[in-house]
């Protein structure tokens, strides 16, 4: 198992390109989500998806859109980025519920907006 | 509300003293708790969790329900134990994380 695989690795945007990460799983995981971390604010949520054709705003959406067509992959597209949106992104799955499921990360993605 | 916080931003212990992260949780029902670690440049494992009652590197975490704690405890810290401390709590379709604690592991 590869568990939970993030594309790129490495990311230097200008203000107001799109992009999209990648991330997917191999364990057939139906909750998978979207986090950003930043120093001293922790990991805040961005969007998750609890099934295929299903995905919902975490706590801080704005400014990024995702969709989950099949199980294994949830990508996370930036719409037009901004300086703010500088962070390390990491993508998690679990099965559910989530009560009692360990979350999986994958290895983190480095955007840097300029 | 659920909440889960954790007090420390950074904790510095010296090499071969006790070491205590603290955790505390806001939820109405039964809570699961987790500790998750991420060490440098890497990605978030799990470290432990309250059901398990498991020691894993010679941490253990016992949840107090009267105090709502879940702190992180190892008797003699280890210079490896450096890295960021996450506390989370999940209820049937959520899950909280804490802002996190970095431990820094003084020679």
């Amino acid at each position: 198992n590869a568990g939970v695989t993030q594309t790129p690795k490495f990311q230097v945007l200008k203000t107001g390109q799109s992009m999209t990460l990648q991330c997917a799983q191999d364990m057939n995981h139906e909750y998978m989500s979207w986090y950003r971390q930043d120093p001293g604010m922790g990991l805040r949520l961005i969007h998750y998806s609890v099934g295929a054709g299903i995905t919902d705003q975490g706590e801080v959406p704005n400014g990024y859109n995702v969709s989950r067509s099949t199980t294994e992959d949830f990508p996370l597209r930036l719409l037009s980025a901004a300086p703010s949106q500088t962070s390390v992104y990491f993508c998690a799955s679990s099965g559910l519920p989530l009560a009692g499921h360990e979350q999986f990360f994958g290895p983190g993605t480095r955007l840097t907006v300029l | 509300a659920q909440r889960v916080t954790q007090p420390e931003k950074l904790l510095s212990v010296f090499k071969g003293a006790p070491v205590e992260l603290k955790c505390n949780y806001s939820y109405s029902g039964s809570p699961e708790l987790f500790w998750y670690v991420q060490y440098s440049r890497q990605r978030l494992q799990l470290l432990l969790r309250h059901i398990s009652r498991e020691s894993i590197k010679g941490f253990t975490a016992d949840l107090n329900k009267g105090e709502t704690s879940f702190h992180l405890k190892k008797p003699f810290a280890q210079e490896e134990d450096s890295a960021m401390y996450y506390c989370a709590l999940t209820s049937t379709d959520k899950i909280i994380f804490g802002k996190g604690t970095r431990l820094h592991i003084l020679p």
